[in-house]
Parts: structure tokens; sequence; C-alpha cells
């Protein structure tokens, strides 16, 4: 399978904890995204890559939250100490480099905080 | 901040009805794209549209990027129960997207 993959696909953790979610994009697409979905709503952006070049962050994105991508290839994106409004879909996605929107998603790490 | 309005909500039809839902926004945009997600899965393009006017189909589906460029339709002909699962409009700028809240399809049996 080529597609964008995620790693875990389940996470639950008591608050307070650090949690660490892994993306491999599709091997020739250079950007990469972060979004956070909750329920009844669709995709909010967090953060954008273009090859290991962090380019955007949302407001969204608290001090709490890090991604990186350090090679260009694989994303990791870390939530430290965190809270149950944490509590979301982590989608990754990844494209070609044209900025169309035209973005492939992976199936998503679902954290539950408790 | 940008936002879409997306209707309706939810819609319940029956097998081989056909569908319409639409987005709108306050502000314009460069493409606009319609997604469907199935539950436990990330969402997957359906269609993306690249010219205001524009008209385009994907089997039987079919979207229009509004002339004004602040909204767009997307049209399901026939629908089938593999149709069910809720369908995002995206409004994109560079590089980010903007979402809708997304429209549930449920096919009554």
């Amino acid at each position: 399978d080529t597609g964008v993959s995620q790693d875990p696909r389940h996470k639950i953790t008591k608050r307070g904890q650090n949690v660490t979610f892994r993306c491999d994009p599709i091997s020739e697409h250079n950007r990469l995204y972060w979004y956070r979905q909750t329920l009844g709503q669709g995709p909010e952006f967090l953060t954008y890559f273009q090859n290991e070049a962090q380019l955007e962050k949302s407001r969204l994105l608290s001090d709490r939250f890090s991604a990186e991508r350090p090679k260009g290839s694989f994303s990791t994106l870390e939530i430290q100490r965190t809270e149950q409004g944490d509590s979301a879909m982590y989608l990754c996605a990844s494209s070609k480099d044209r900025a169309t929107g035209e973005l492939f998603f992976g199936e998503g790490s679902r954290l539950t905080v408790l | 901040g940008q936002q879409l309005n997306q209707s309706p909500q939810s819609m319940f039809i029956q097998e081989g009805e056909d569908v319409s839902m639409n987005c709108t926004s306050s502000s314009i945009f460069n493409t606009w794209l319609w997604y469907k997600q199935d539950p436990g899965e990330g969402p997957v393009l359906l269609i993306a549209l690249y010219k205001a006017g524009e008209l385009t189909s994907n089997g039987r589906l079919t979207a229009q990027f509004g002339i004004t460029r602040k909204d767009s339709f997307l049209n399901i002909s026939a629908s089938i129960p593999s149709d069910v699962g809720i369908y995002f409009c995206a409004g994109g700028s560079n590089y980010q997207l903007i979402w809708g809240a997304g429209t549930k399809l449920i096919i009554k049996p």
C-alpha cells in the first residue's frame, strides 16, 4: 500500500501525559499537512511542511504542540501535557508540490485523553 | 476568520434519488474541492475545481465552482448504498484549505 499511513490509529492517555503521532506520506509528495478533526466538524488546519521546512502553523497549535519533518519524509506530531480538549482525530495528509488542495489523507490517529 | 457554510447538515434519501448539497463563503477561493469521509477513515478527494464557473463530473457526481468564487455545489445522481457518508466542501487559497462542517448522507432502507 503506497498511501499515507499514520501510527498509532488509536491512543488513550491520561491527562498530563505526552503523546506522539507519526505520519508517513506518499513517497513522491513534498508537502505534508497536519489537521485536527472533532466530531461533527470538518478538519482544522494545524501545520504544513514543504519538504523539511515547517512553513505555516495555525494559531490552534499551542506551545504544547510541536511537529517535525526532519528529513523531509515522515513527520511526527507531539502533544505535551495533554488536556481533555486535545481529544480528537489527528489527520495527516500529503500532496505534490502544487498548491491545489488535492490532499491525500491517512486514516487518522484518534486521541482520547482521560 | 474565513468560514464555509455547508448545507444541508444531513439528508435522508431513498436509494435511486438524486442528491444536492452546497457550500457558501464570505470569502473568495481559488479552488473548491469536495471530499467524502467514511467512519474511522480520512477524507477522500472526489472532485477538484479550479476555475470560476467550472462544471466537473466524476461518474455520478457533478460539482460546480460558483461564478462569484464564493460558492460551490455537489450533485449525486441515482444514489446507491455506498454513497452514505459525510461529504465535505473545502475552499482553497495557496496551501491552506478551509472546510465546511459536512453533509451527512443517510439512505433510508
